[in-house]
């Protein structure tokens, strides 16, 4: 039962241009959406968040787009650095949160030189 | 920048033994969560606590988990009768509100023999 779905396992970006990562949803309830980095050993390191009442929120290089119609979500990143190369990860959650996030499979992203 | 703990960061435990997962939350978050993921899936959620009790709990959560405070800084994981399928990493997360971001830990890998 996928509710959030990354469908794409992997990405390449060189470095200084836009990254790109999506994210689609398919749970109506959900109504606050998270982005997190992730590198190998480590934990989730939260990176941005949109509640479902705004369809844009940004911070410094990362801008997070959200189109409730459509149910899909994505997260820019601009400049792209070498530092970004890490996996992404889309979460959600509803209502009012106790039952935890929703986690996409993650994309992998790759700042190539 | 104040952070999650988790200990330790490798626990190798024989089948049907009990393992005991802590973690030290953000010192001002009141709002704790315990997630798993095992390798190659996706990070799934397996509880959430607040005011000394459960709050929600996964399908994933049966009789073999439970959490405690013990105190005012710890929060644990415990697996009654560890299963083979137990191995994961485990991560503890923890909020000032339900839908405000989690912080992660770094995680727990959690290896049954």
């Amino acid at each position: 039962d996928q509710q959030v779905k990354q469908n794409s396992p992997s990405l390449s970006v060189q470095e200084g241009r836009i990254s790109i990562l999506n994210c689609d949803y398919t749970n109506s309830m959900f109504d606050y959406f998270l982005w997190y980095k992730k590198y190998p050993a480590e934990g989730p390191t939260f990176l941005i968040s949109i509640s479902s009442i705004k369809d844009k929120n940004e911070d410094g290089r990362f801008t997070v787009f959200l189109n409730k119609s459509a149910k899909h979500l994505s997260l820019h990143i601009v400049p792209s650095q070498p530092g970004d190369s890490a996996v992404y990860f889309c979460a959600a959650i509803s209502g009012g949160g106790a039952d935890g996030l929703t986690f996409g499979k993650g994309t992998h992203l790759i700042i190539q030189p | 920048e104040p952070e999650v703990t988790q200990t330790p960061s490798h626990q190798v435990t024989q089948m049907g033994q009990e393992v005991i997962l802590r973690c030290v939350p953000i010192s001002n978050h009141l709002y704790f969560y315990w997630y798993r993921q095992i390798l190659g899936q996706k990070v799934e959620f397996l509880v959430s606590f607040y005011n000394n009790e459960i709050s929600e709990k996964s399908e994933i959560f049966d009789d073999q988990f439970s959490v405690e405070r013990p105190d005012g800084s710890n929060f644990t994981l415990k697996i009654r009768s560890t299963k083979l399928e137990d191995s994961a990493m485990y991560f503890c997360a923890s909020s000032e509100a339900w839908v405000q971001p989690q912080h992660f830990g770094d995680g727990t890998r959690l290896s049954i023999l």
